[in-house]
């Protein structure tokens, strides 16, 4: 089985656009979980999507948003960038609802910078 | 609020145990404890998680503490291939959703 993909894999922006990310997980996963990561920060949860419904968010603005589509693709996107932005993007998949309810299998990242 | 904390690096030689601690003192009950580790340049790779008892698997070993204020994962034989940075990640039931905290990791460095 193909793993987790995420595209683009390194993007530059400037402050005030807007970025749209991709992901497509396993097949068969129906659960799409983002999040980012900074060395400041580390890893953080934004949200997860399954069966094209946001099920549970993190503690981020609304800036961030998400969508999947029936085929379980999921897009991210970021509005109005911020330099703060700037960070490692990670998409996981699992095939039941519920964060970390089953084993997340993650994809490489997205490496966004804001300039 | 829960909160998991670990040291920031630990350093262990080749075929060695390693153990990697994690505090999560404000644990409650149906808490789950998961560990993740991430290579470099590449996304998160589950190890394992648990809940009260102790777990095993192919890849290592998760000890926790009877209060669960702490756990600890277990790698019997590390290799070179096991340095990474270590995750203690907490699943966390907020009425009817979920929540993940994150330690900042564990920077493993394996000596020949």
């Amino acid at each position: 089985k193909a793993g987790v993909t995420q595209t683009p894999r390194y993007l530059i922006k400037t402050r005030g656009q807007q970025v749209t990310l991709s992901c497509s997980p396993i097949s068969g996963h129906r659960s799409v979980s983002w999040y980012q990561q900074t060395p400041g920060q580390g890893l953080q949860f934004l949200f997860e999507y399954f069966s094209e419904t946001q099920r549970n968010k993190g503690n981020f603005p609304g800036r961030f948003s998400g969508r999947q589509f029936s085929n379980s693709r999921s897009e991210m996107n970021v509005s109005t960038l911020e330099l703060g932005d700037s960070a490692l993007y990670l998409c996981a998949s699992n095939p039941r609802q519920g964060v970390f309810s089953d084993t997340q299998y993650f994809g490489p990242g997205t490496r966004l910078t804001v300039l | 609020d829960a909160k998991t904390t670990q040291p920031n690096s630990m350093e262990s030689n080749e075929e060695e145990p390693v153990h990697l601690p994690c505090n999560h003192s404000t644990i409650s009950g149906t808490d789950y404890i998961h560990w993740y580790r991430q290579l470099p340049s590449q996304g998160p790779e589950y190890v394992i998680h648990g809940l009260t008892s102790n777990v095993n698997n192919r890849m290592a070993s998760l000890a926790i503490a009877e209060d669960r204020k702490s756990s600890t994962l277990i790698l019997h034989r590390a290799t070179l291939r096991d340095a990474a940075v270590y995750y203690c990640i907490l699943r966390v039931r907020q009425g009817g959703s979920e929540k993940l905290v994150f330690g900042k990791g564990t920077k493993l460095t394996v000596n020949p």
